[in-house]
């Protein structure tokens, strides 16, 4: 399968627990996104990479989450010290320049 | 504020009958529109889009239609099919940036 990968599937936590994600892109893709979506909502962008520099940064982005690409390949997501308010839907896309943006099955985050 | 609005939460078409899906948006800035397609526990799949240069774009069984002076957009399947039953997402993004504006969803279900 070479479509957008994203581990884990399911990450259950306490609140103010740290949590972090994972998503490969499509290996040719050098520009790479994060969304976050709840129920019965649409996906809200969080950011968004060229290669390694993050270019885009939502003001849902708050200083609790921080995403980083290193070497521009894959990227993680860390939210520090969760509330409940955070749980949803973490989606990561990926695309090449000009294309479409092609998303992975998420990870759904739940905080007790 | 909701600059994306799909209006009807869900639709139900018989199958080989013409799906309409509709789709406005209040930011005139947009000028790049997409659909996606989301089955359960599945990440959005990309469908099809349109350049606001142009006011319809055929793939297939998809057409998609845009009307700048409405700011309207609308999706047609023909003919619809079971396996078209999902939740789709109109969509939009503005110049050079990468942000991408989701509605909130139609359901679609096709009635064998």
């Amino acid at each position: 399968d070479t479509g957008v990968s994203q581990d884990p599937r399911h990450k259950i936590t306490k609140r103010g627990q740290n949590v972090t994600f994972r998503c490969d892109p499509i290996s040719e893709h050098n520009r790479l996104y994060w969304y976050r979506q709840t129920l019965g909502q649409g996906p809200e962008f969080l950011t968004y990479f060229q290669n390694e520099a993050q270019l885009e940064k939502s003001r849902l982005l708050s200083d609790r989450f921080s995403a980083e690409r290193p070497k521009g390949s894959f990227s993680t997501l860390e939210i520090q010290r969760t509330e409940q308010g955070d749980s949803a839907m973490y989606l990561c896309a990926s695309s090449s320049l000009g294309g479409p943006q092609h998303f992975g099955d998420g990870t759904r985050l739940s905080i007790l | 504020d909701q600059q994306v609005k799909q209006n009807s939460p869900s639709l139900s078409v018989q199958e080989g009958r013409i799906s309409i899906l509709n789709c406005d948006y209040t930011n005139s800035m947009f000028d790049y529109f997409l659909w996606y397609k989301k089955y359960p526990a599945e990440g959005p799949t990309f469908l099809i889009s349109i350049s606001s240069i142009k006011d319809k774009n055929e793939d297939g069984r998809f057409t998609v239609f845009l009307n700048k002076s409405a700011k309207h957009l609308s999706l047609h399947i023909v003919p619809s099919q079971p396996g078209d039953s999902a939740v789709y997402f109109c969509a939009a993004k503005s110049g050079g940036y990468q942000k991408v504006t989701f509605g909130t969803g139609t359901k679609l279900q096709v009635i064998p």
